[in-house]
């Protein structure tokens, strides 16, 4: 799988809005861009995952480059609990021992009142 | 919603205790995975199953096996506990393409 990375925190005022952002510059064309979160003492949380077009969803939208090689993960209006380490994750769709996700440090985000 | 659901929350062992962590989804998930997390080493895959009977090493897969016996449900076994087993472990399902479901974590002491 190709390599993320992530800035290792960011922080972002309540009611703003969240730019999240991921490099995977070695994407190759079969490899999905996927985004999870963690709130503190719980398990990930599925957000949101796209291939090249824009994705929304009801908690946000991934915005992929035309290259491919970055995304930006919006959180439109962050609330206090948006706060938690959100992972970028690329992978492919098929193949068995494809179908693993291999999570990195991923971002810090803090939502300040 | 789909359910992730680990057997425990909280589990204190002695070393050398053969233990048994498991995982149940109720939404006919062909992928499940076992995960352990630790400060400062994130989340590391200890094995995984894309089928029945079907498992794979992950990253970390020493001191561990587990089980797929059925489709709904995937077991972690610590064939012999020891203190450096001491973690929080995180079972996931998956229906492909639509994302992991984590379970709530069963975090486990061994002493």
């Amino acid at each position: 799988d190709a390599k993320t990375t992530q800035p290792p925190s960011m922080d972002c005022a309540e009611g703003r809005a969240a730019n999240l952002p991921c490099n995977h510059s070695t994407i190759s064309g079969n490899e999905y861009v996927y985004w999870y979160r963690q709130i503190h003492s719980q398990g990930p949380q599925y957000i949101i995952h796209g291939l090249k077009n824009n994705e929304t969803n009801e908690m946000a939208s991934l915005i992929i480059t035309e290259d491919r090689k970055s995304s930006t993960l919006i959180l439109p209006h962050a609330t206090l609990r948006d706060t938690a380490v959100y992972y970028c994750i690329v992978r492919v769709n098929s193949g068995g021992s494809n179908y693993k996700l291999t999570f990195g440090k991923g971002t810090l985000l803090t939502v300040n009142p | 919603d789909v359910k992730v659901t680990q057997s425990s929350r909280y589990l204190v062992k002695r070393t050398g205790e053969k233990v048994f962590l498991e995982c149940v989804q109720d939404m006919d998930h062909e992928n499940m995975f076992w995960y352990r997390q630790d400060p400062g080493l994130g989340l590391r895959l200890i094995y995984f199953s894309y089928d029945v009977k079907m498992k794979e090493k992950g990253d970390i897969p020493e001191g561990y096996s587990v089980s797929r016996e059925k489709k709904e449900r995937f077991s972690l076994i610590l064939e012999s506990a020891s203190t450096n087993q001491t973690s929080m472990y995180l079972c996931a399902s998956e229906r492909i393409t639509q994302g992991y479901t984590f379970g709530s974590g069963t975090r486990l002491t061994v002493v």
